[in-house]
């Protein structure tokens, strides 16, 4: 079975703290996702990651950063927490040419 | 701009019934088609998909069905069970861009 794990479940830090998600995956994907989800709005692409050391922006990169050093660990930064970061955040992962995509149990993020 | 859109924010069924649930895209270009399934405080499960090369695809108690003409597809859930209540989300994506565009979900509750 693919497993996709994040660090934390659930997360309380304060405004302007730098903050770091972490994520890894066991299935050997090349492919690595970062989303957020916020209710009415769905799941948005923060940013994807097509092999080690590449990125690439989603729809909603800004006051985020991602770093992958590894191929199975692909990590999301905060660099100043604000309030409307507060949010669920899941990471996802799927293998070169395909579509599905596997997903992390996500991280309550909370900034006061 | 929502590329793709669940115009129903919720949907409650009787246990035993059909449950329906709708998605419309806008851009013609996306050609595959996943539906997920999402438990609170779980990430998303894939559940069934559908290439634009077909028009319906049926997996168990789960078909959905593809209408390109008017960009619309939907999930059917035959017979609905308690356990089928969750978010569902569609998801759209170009075949091997690997990316995908999601819904705003639509909150499912299976009555008894």
């Amino acid at each position: 079975d693919v497993k996709v794990t994040q660090s934390s479940r659930y997360l309380v830090k304060r405004t302007g703290e730098k903050v770091f998600l972490e994520c890894v995956q066991d299935m050997d994907h090349e492919n690595m996702f970062w989303y957020r989800q916020d209710p009415g709005l769905g799941l948005r692409l923060i940013y994807f990651s097509y092999d080690v050391k590449m990125k690439e922006k989603g729809d909603i990169p800004e006051g985020y950063s991602v770093s992958r050093e590894k191929k199975e660990r692909f990590s999301l930064i905060l660099e100043s927490a604000s309030t409307n970061q507060t949010s669920m955040y899941l990471c996802a992962s799927s293998p070169q040419g395909y579509n599905e995509q596997f997903f992390g149990p996500g991280t309550r993020l909370t900034v006061l | 701009d929502q590329q793709v859109k669940q115009n129903s924010p919720s949907l409650s069924v009787q246990e035993g019934r059909i449950s329906i649930l709708n998605c419309d895209y806008t851009n013609s270009m996306f050609d595959y088609f996943l539906w997920y399934k999402k438990y609170p405080a779980e990430g998303p499960t894939f559940l069934i998909s559908i290439s634009s090369i077909k028009d319906k695809n049926e997996d168990g108690r789960f078909t959905v069905f593809l209408n390109k003409s008017a960009k619309h597809l939907s999930l059917h859930i035959v017979p609905s069970q308690p356990g089928d209540s969750a978010v569902y989300f569609c998801a759209a994506s170009f075949q091997g861009a690997q990316k995908l565009v999601f819904g705003q979900g639509t909150r499912l509750t299976i009555n008894p």
